[in-house]
């Protein structure tokens, strides 16, 4: 198994333009999040899915969209990228959604995202 | 709601020390209880967990005991390495139906040779 994979590693993007960041799993997990991480806030939830054509907001939802088509895929989407986006994002996917005793959470690399 | 508090870091280590870094949590319902490590440049993995009360979860040297009555999880190793420098984050995933598990904020450790 790949696990939890994401694409682009790195990324700068001019403020205003749009991009769409990949992550697929190939575990067949139900539950898949995105998650942005800055210095000194922790991880910070910003979408996330209980299955495919389920999709629901987190912690910090403004400025991005999301969709869940099928199982394996979760893109994030930048609809007009601003200097507050730039930070790591990270894909993370489980079994099932909360309440399992088993439910780790796996996470893909990361995306580096600069927006100038 | 749930909520999890790590200590704050950086914990600064020489190699051989003994770490601990504590973490407390709030939750409805019984949760299972998690440590991630993230090293740098990489994303989170599953360092131990533990699923009930007075459940040890152990990994790589690293342990963590479920104490319920003190509602914490604190992560112990007795001779930590140079290798162990990275971000810890402690986690819960609740059994009262939320479907989001809930992160610490991470503790930075550095140790130096």
């Amino acid at each position: 198994n790949a696990g939890v994979t994401q694409t682009p590693k790195f990324q700068v993007l001019k403020t205003g333009q749009s991009m769409t960041l990949q992550c697929a799993q190939d575990m067949n997990h139900e539950y898949m999040s995105w998650y942005r991480q800055d210095p000194g806030m922790g991880l910070r939830l910003i979408h996330y899915s209980v299955g495919a054509g389920i999709t629901d907001q987190g912690e910090v939802p403004n400025g991005y969209n999301v969709s869940r088509s099928t199982t394996e895929d979760f893109p994030l989407r930048l609809l007009s990228a601003a200097p507050s986006q730039t930070s790591v994002y990270f894909c993370a996917s489980s079994y099932q959604a909360g309440g399992s005793v088993n439910n780790e959470q796996f996470f893909g690399p990361g995306t580096r995202l600069t927006v100038l | 709601g749930d909520s999890v508090t790590q200590m704050e870091g950086p914990v600064t280590l020489s190699e051989e020390a003994f770490l601990t870094i504590n973490c407390t949590y709030t939750a409805t319902g019984y949760p299972s209880l998690f440590w991630y490590v993230q090293y740098p440049g990489e994303g989170l993995q599953l360092l131990l967990k533990a699923t009930k009360a007075d459940d040890k979860g152990s990994n790589k040297g690293f342990e963590a005991t479920y104490r319920k009555e003190t509602t914490s999880f604190h992560l112990e190793k007795g001779s930590v390495q140079v290798s162990d420098s990275a971000v810890y984050f402690c986690a819960l995933d609740s059994s009262g139906g939320s479907y989001i598990p809930t992160f610490g904020r991470g503790t930075s450790l550095i140790v130096h040779p």
